[in-house]
């Protein structure tokens, strides 16, 4: 079946404590991203790749990282969680063509006392 | 800057009737493409339909389509014989081929009334 897998579904978890996320996707998929969701404010895109070894920022990359190292995956990393992070994740992919359907996960709870 | 403006937070619809969201977005490109998204409570997004900004005609997908506006920057989506399951979030997104960024807007939350 054609997915995108996020783990875990659900952290909560105290400011400071380094932690990933992790995306993994079995289409074949060239293009990946990260999206944050907040009450009011939709979806913004944190970071998003290209292929492998390619990344750039999205709308609000502050305080995450990522990485690309194979093509199937694409961890969120946050190195020093805040508060203001709180929010629900999805990672996406898609093939190599802005007008191509994005597949998202099932979304990331994540939760920084 | 590039923006996606939802301004309806909240819509309801009485089941089989027809309901309009509404999307205006503001860009300086030619080349783009725009996308509607469902969300339902099971928070799994989903691609509801999508419009190239060179072709004139308006995107349909069953019992959904768009009216999209180039020169007004609008683009809003009409749901015909709604029906329950068409309860969620819909989210507008913007997206051009030169940056690979997507923008999406703060979503409008449809509820379908039996």
């Amino acid at each position: 079946e054609a997915q995108v897998t996020q783990n875990p579904r659900y952290l909560i978890t105290v400011t400071g404590k380094k932690l990933t996320v992790t995306c993994s996707q079995n289409m074949n998929h060239e293009y990946m991203s990260w999206y944050r969701q907040d009450p009011g404010l939709g979806l913004r895109q944190i970071y998003y790749s290209m292929n492998v070894e390619v990344t750039d920022k999205g709308d609000v990359p502050e305080g995450y990282k990522v990485s690309r190292k194979e093509k199937r995956n694409f961890p969120l990393i946050l190195e020093s969680p805040s508060p203001n992070q709180t929010s629900l994740y999805f990672c996406a992919s898609s093939k190599l063509r802005v007008q191509d359907t994005q597949y998202f996960g099932p979304g990331t709870r994540l939760t920084v006392l | 800057a590039q923006t996606v403006t939802q301004s309806q937070p909240e819509m309801s619809v009485q089941e089989a009737e027809t309901v309009t969201l509404s999307c205006t977005y503001d860009t300086s490109e030619s080349n783009y493409y725009l996308f509607w998204y469902k969300q339902p409570p099971s928070r799994q997004m989903i691609l509801v339909i999508r419009q190239e900004a060179y072709k004139q005609q308006n995107a349909t997908e069953n019992r959904f389509s768009v009216n999209f506006q180039k020169a007004a920057k609008s683009f809003s989506l009409k749901i015909s014989d709604s029906q329950l399951g068409d309860t969620a979030m819909y989210f507008c997104a913007f997206s051009t081929s030169g940056t690979y960024k997507y923008i999406f807007g703060t979503g409008t939350r449809l509820k379908v009334l039996a």
